[in-house]
């Protein structure tokens, strides 16, 4: 167990509709880092935040947002959901990374399925 | 920019034999980190091993060590004593440089599926 704690565990729905997926790090980690992880691009990096601020933006669609919370639980929005959108969604956490290997803990992931 | 390039999609190795799962990476830092995760069919990420640029000796972590080779750039994991549970798709990842309030998402390859034969 890694300590990160990833809501829904699955998800299906369909095209055009908007899903919330949640994120909550590991007790003491400041940074969410967003995931896409889906068959013919592998694990894309989406977007970080750090202690409520954004830090960094990958591969992130405009159709989809984040945001992480004063109690800094993490949310990933997908509006206006396309087929290919199906994927494995991973959020992880880190600590400060000063004098630390920077190793990501990942949650369980969320698996959305458009239909 | 930095890549990582994992060239095995699938790889076969007999149960109790040892194997080596290729990873080489492209960056301008100096200074970096390299890790290995583990992905199970039941999809979870394990953090594996771990390797700093500037650490002169590989990395081991039980059945796990890292044949680090800076100057060819690669990173190589090899994992002794293959056993079934060993299977599992295996994903190379590099960090970059520390520098003040910057970003330090990891990089990842496009993984090798390990099957273990009995």
């Amino acid at each position: 167990d890694s300590g990160v704690t990833q809501t829904p565990k699955h998800l299906i729905t369909a095209t055009g509709q908007r899903v919330t997926l949640r994120c909550s790090p590991r007790s003491g980690d400041l940074s969410v880092y967003w995931y896409q992880q889906s068959l013919d691009q592998g694990l894309q990096f989406l977007i970080q935040y750090y202690n409520g601020e954004e830090r960094a933006k990958g591969n992130i669609l405009e159709r989809f947002s984040a945001q992480q919370f004063p109690d800094l639980h993490s949310e990933l929005n997908l509006s206006s959901l396309e087929l290919g959108d199906s994927a494995l969604y991973f959020c992880a956490s880190s600590v400060v990374p000063t004098g630390n290997t920077g190793e990501l803990f990942f949650g369980e992931g969320s698996r959305l399925t458009v239909l | 920019a930095q890549k990582i390039t994992q060239t095995q999609p699938g790889m076969f190795v007999q149960e109790k034999e040892a194997v080596t799962l290729d990873c080489t990476y492209d960056t301008s830092d100096q200074s970096y980190g390299l890790f290995w995760y583990k992905q199970p069919s039941s999809g979870e990420m394990i953090f594996l091993i771990y390797q700093g640029s500037y650490d002169e000796q590989n990395a081991t972590e039980g059945r796990y060590s890292l044949n680090f080779q800076k100057a060819r750039k690669s990173a190589n994991l090899v994992i002794s004593a293959s056993q079934l549970g060993d299977s599992a798709m295996y994903f190379c990842a590099m960090r970059p440089a520390y520098s003040g309030a910057g970003s330090y998402q990891l990089t990842f390859g496009k993984g090798t599926k390990l099957s273990v034969i009995p």
